[in-house]
């Protein structure tokens, strides 16, 4: 089955300084992975996917994500925090023939001014 | 495009109560389905569907019940609500390609008293 994993409840970065979310993929096949930020009383939005190609994905806001298929991993980095990116991210998986989405626990960004 | 559209925004209930979450999107998304939030446990997902007339259980369809009639609607009903159902949920809509992203609605907070 396919699972994805977000090994921290929060993760805090001052403003400025390179950030990194974490995110660990279990999948039988080509992984298609995405990454959702979710504002607080708000909907999740769609940052950036991985389906093919090039290892690093960029997405909206500066955002990018490394797909690593060795330690199957899809960390979500931005090189230069903004207080405005403290949110609640979301890792997810998309399964093959079921086309279920898997979404992980999620992790809270806090930036410090 | 309104997008994903869910009504009510708040919903309080008594024990034994039914109502219906509703989620319409005028994308035509072939995709469409229900998530619940609760904290700690991210999104997990109630009913999902592939298309009108086609609905499939997700990983906590227990109280809860989908119907798929057009493309447009996907209702969410509780047949007879219960403390443990109090929670924000979320209806999203996808194009029917696996590598395609979910859209996700604003939100129905339910508290269930």
């Amino acid at each position: 089955a396919q699972s994805v994993a977000q090994p921290e409840d929060q993760v805090n970065v001052a403003e400025g300084n390179p950030l990194t979310v974490k995110c660990t993929y279990s999948v039988s096949g080509n992984p298609y992975l995405f990454w959702y930020v979710q504002y607080p009383n708000r909907g999740l939005q769609f940052l950036l996917k991985y389906i093919t190609g090039d290892n690093l994905v960029k997405g909206s806001y500066g955002f990018e994500a490394e797909f690593n298929k060795s330690q199957t991993s899809f960390h979500l980095k931005k090189p230069s925090a903004l207080v405005s990116d403290s949110a609640l991210y979301f890792c997810a998986v998309r399964d093959w023939g079921t086309y279920k989405y898997i979404f992980g626990t999620g992790t809270r960004l806090k930036v410090l001014a | 495009n309104a997008g994903v559209t869910q009504t009510p925004k708040f919903q309080v209930l008594k024990t034994g109560q039914s109502m219906t979450l509703q989620c319409a999107q005028d994308m035509n998304h072939e995709y469409m389905s229900w998530y619940r939030q609760d904290p700690g446990m991210g999104l997990r997902l109630i009913h999902y569907s592939v298309g009108a007339g086609i609905t499939d259980q997700g990983e906590v369809p227990n109280g809860y019940n989908v119907s798929r009639s057009t493309t447009e609607d996907f209702p969410l009903r509780l047949l007879s609500a219960a403390p443990s159902q109090t929670s924000v949920y979320f209806c999203a809509s996808s194009p029917p390609d696996e590598a395609d992203e979910q859209f996700f609605g604003p939100g129905t907070r339910l508290t269930v008293l």
